[in-house]
């Protein structure tokens, strides 16, 4: 089935620092999400992207859709203690279900 | 608060027991969701609802039975359930679950289950 690349796999950075990540894909996604899960919640939503080359930000994040529909990523800047968290991207790619794909996630912990 | 609720948060359950989780959304969604997340291991898609019709079984084995009584409510029965089915239970809900695709999926707070 199909699959997304999630890396780095975790993360651990002093506060203040800026933070990368990003998810990639053999096939071609029309929606992209990212979201947060704090240990023992479920995932909420942080960003979605609906248009190649949308570039979305949402106070100290920013995510953008990849010019491919292929990849995507999110940049947290100036990194606080309570970024913590598992980071997910999903997406949409069509095809016969429609189903919602999850990456395996970024655990990023910040060193205060 | 997503608008999404889980009950419990918590279960543990025998392998000969029968329980049952519940999900409630105040978003006025249409399709809901159960997925199971396994330690290390991507979130797994196990029903679709859509409109109070299941559109997706996603090979889930039968001692789960979900159940949609209504748009906003979603149920999974669990009855003679296997320790490796220990996981994080969650229950997500969008405007649709259209081919159109693009609905995003809120989640609830999930239900830990321990199957001892």
């Amino acid at each position: 089935g199909q699959q997304l690349n999630q890396s780095p796999q975790s993360m651990f950075i002093q506060e203040g620092e800026d933070v990368s990540m990003n998810c990639t894909s053999s096939s071609i996604f029309n929606t992209w999400l990212w979201y947060k899960q704090d240990p023992g919640e479920g995932p909420v939503l942080l960003i979605a992207l609906y248009k190649a080359g949308e570039l979305t930000s949402n106070g100290r994040l920013t995510a953008q859709f990849g010019i491919t529909r292929k990849d995507s990523f999110l940049n947290i800047s100036a990194s606080i203690p309570s970024d913590v968290g598992i980071y997910f991207c999903a997406g949409y790619y069509g095809g016969a279900t429609n189903k919602l794909i999850f990456g395996t996630g970024t655990l990023l912990a910040v060193q205060p | 608060e997503t608008g999404v609720t889980q009950t419990p948060r918590h279960l543990v359950m025998g392998m000969t027991n029968k329980k049952s989780l519940k999900c409630e959304q105040h978003l006025g969604h249409n399709a809901m969701y159960w997925y199971k997340q396994s330690a290390k291991k991507p979130l797994e898609l196990m029903f679709v609802y859509n409109f109070k019709e299941q559109t997706e079984n996603n090979s889930v084995p039968s001692r789960f039975s979900p159940e949609c009584p209504n748009s906003s409510h979603l149920f999974l029965h669990l009855h003679t359930l296997q320790p490796e089915d220990s996981a994080l239970y969650l229950c997500a809900s969008s405007v649709t679950s259209g081919h159109r695709g693009g609905d995003t999926q809120y989640f609830g707070p999930g239900t830990r289950l321990t199957v001892l």
